[in-house]
């Protein structure tokens, strides 16, 4: 089945530095790929939807300065939390859309593992 | 009001006991339904989705959908330990690469 590869799967860094989260395609090509946080017990807030070659699309209250995001091909996407402070940490999940003919879905929404971000 | 509403739970059930997750949701337009399951630490995997009202079967998990009165449901029989999990709902428009809505999820524990 469509496999998305998300690293790091565990990442400490220290306030104020930047940290780069990726998120691989593995066998299929991604053209959309959606970037989700997740705080303890609670659900996915979805932040941004990356499309291959053009700028991400934010949801309100997401800094974009903050929040990088970059999909330059069809495999992959990144997204790096810069400048981070203590409140930026969290779980980051990336999502791919996998094929469905003629953009009918098809059940093909698969995740990455997630990255569980600490800034100390 | 929120699009999806889920009850977070906690829900603890002894081993072989039926288990009945639901969700409400409040855009009548919504046409896809689905169900994820989420480990701790881990991304969500799907579990079961439908499109429109019906019912869906796949071995001991079955899914419902009442567009009527807005409402999804998710069973499972013969419960097992490792089906502790977070039980997602998410729903989504039909057509196009439209985003997922989230519940807030149900956390199951399934105790020997």
């Amino acid at each position: 089945g469509a496999v998305v590869s998300q690293h790091p799967s565990r990442v400490i860094c220290k306030s104020g530095t930047s940290v780069k989260i990726e998120c691989r395609s593995l066998d299929f090509q991604a053209t959309t790929m959606f970037w989700y946080r997740q705080f303890p017990k609670k659900s996915l807030m979805l932040m941004a939807t990356s499309n291959e070659g053009s700028k991400a699309t934010y949801e309100q209250g997401v800094e974009k300065d903050k929040f990088l995001i970059n999909h330059a091909s069809l495999t992959l996407s990144t997204l790096t939390v810069t400048s981070a402070h203590p409140e930026d940490s969290s779980f980051y999940i990336c999502s791919a859309r996998v094929g469905g003919i003629g953009g009918r879905y098809n059940g093909g929404y698969t995740f990455g593992s997630g990255t569980r971000l600490t800034v100390v | 009001q929120k699009e999806v509403e889920q009850d977070p739970g906690p829900l603890s059930v002894p081993e072989g006991a039926i288990v009945s997750l639901n969700c409400t949701y409040s855009n009548s337009a919504f046409q896809y339904f689905m169900w994820y399951r989420q480990y701790s630490r881990k991304g969500p995997e799907l579990l079961m989705y439908t499109y429109s009202s019906g019912n869906k079967e796949d071995g001991r998990f079955t899914a419902q959908v009442d567009k009527s009165s807005k409402y999804i449901s998710l069973f499972i029989r013969d419960s097992q330990p490792s089906d502790s999990a977070t039980y997602l709902c998410a729903t989504m428009f039909s057509g196009g690469y439209n985003k997922l809505i989230f519940g807030a999820g149900t956390r199951l524990a399934v105790h020997p």
